[in-house]
């Protein structure tokens, strides 16, 4: 099957600084990445995707960042909050099928 | 209005009972899914249909019998559940390959 992985599985963050989220994939094929934000006891909710065209999508205080050379994909969310606190999943396209591959999951806990 | 809906949010069962999971969506997308998420919170896909056809069947016990009534609604039934089953399942649901959208899942605990 597919690899996508995240570099690191908990990250710790103040509260008002900003947050990175690394991934990296392996399919170089894979043309559609979305990241998805799971909170506690609830399922995954999108976040924010990016297209293999592009290499950087801004929403609101997340940004997406592709690097299709070396097969890594990064959220940043800006001026993180306590709220932001949960598991955050990169998840790749190989273009395939319907088929979503998920990385492994980040913790981000957000310190008040 | 939910969009992605599952019964039960909670199961806890036999080992060797049978059970089944519905899945609703009221998107209008053709395209529902499965997935099984561990205690280390990885998510892998089981099943996916398309207009009620059977389109992705990963490397899943035949125990595990997905059923699509109508492109509204996939149901997940499993016979003789297992220890190992115990995880929380996921129904999504998207548009052809776009965004998938997932229910708020479903604690399968066999004892």
């Amino acid at each position: 099957g597919e690899s996508v992985g995240l570099h690191l599985p908990t990250l710790s963050v103040q509260e008002g600084d900003n947050s990175i989220i690394n991934c990296a994939y392996s399919n170089s094929a894979s043309d559609y990445f979305i990241w998805y934000k799971q909170e506690s006891g609830k399922g995954p909710q999108f976040i924010i995707d990016i297209r293999s065209n592009m290499d950087k999508r801004q929403g609101q205080r997340v940004t997406v960042l592709l690097n299709k050379t070396v097969k890594h994909l990064s959220l940043q969310i800006a001026a993180t909050q306590p709220g932001d606190s949960a598991v955050y999943f990169c998840a790749e396209n190989p273009r395939t099928g319907n088929q979503f591959y998920f990385g492994t999951g980040t913790s981000l806990t957000v310190i008040p | 209005d939910t969009a992605v809906s599952q019964t039960p949010k909670y199961l806890v069962t036999q080992m060797g009972n049978d059970k089944s999971i519905k899945c609703e969506q009221n998107l209008g997308h053709d395209t529902m899914y499965w997935y099984k998420q561990d205690s280390k919170k990885f998510l892998k896909i089981m099943f996916s249909y398309n207009n009620k056809e059977l389109i992705i069947n990963e490397t899943v016990p035949n125990r595990f019998s997905p059923k699509s009534p109508d492109k509204a609604h996939l149901n997940l039934h499993i016979n003789s559940l297992e220890l190992g089953d115990s995880a929380v399942y996921f129904c999504a649901s998207s548009r052809r390959t776009d965004t998938q959208y997932f229910g708020p899942g479903t604690r399968l605990t066999v004892l």
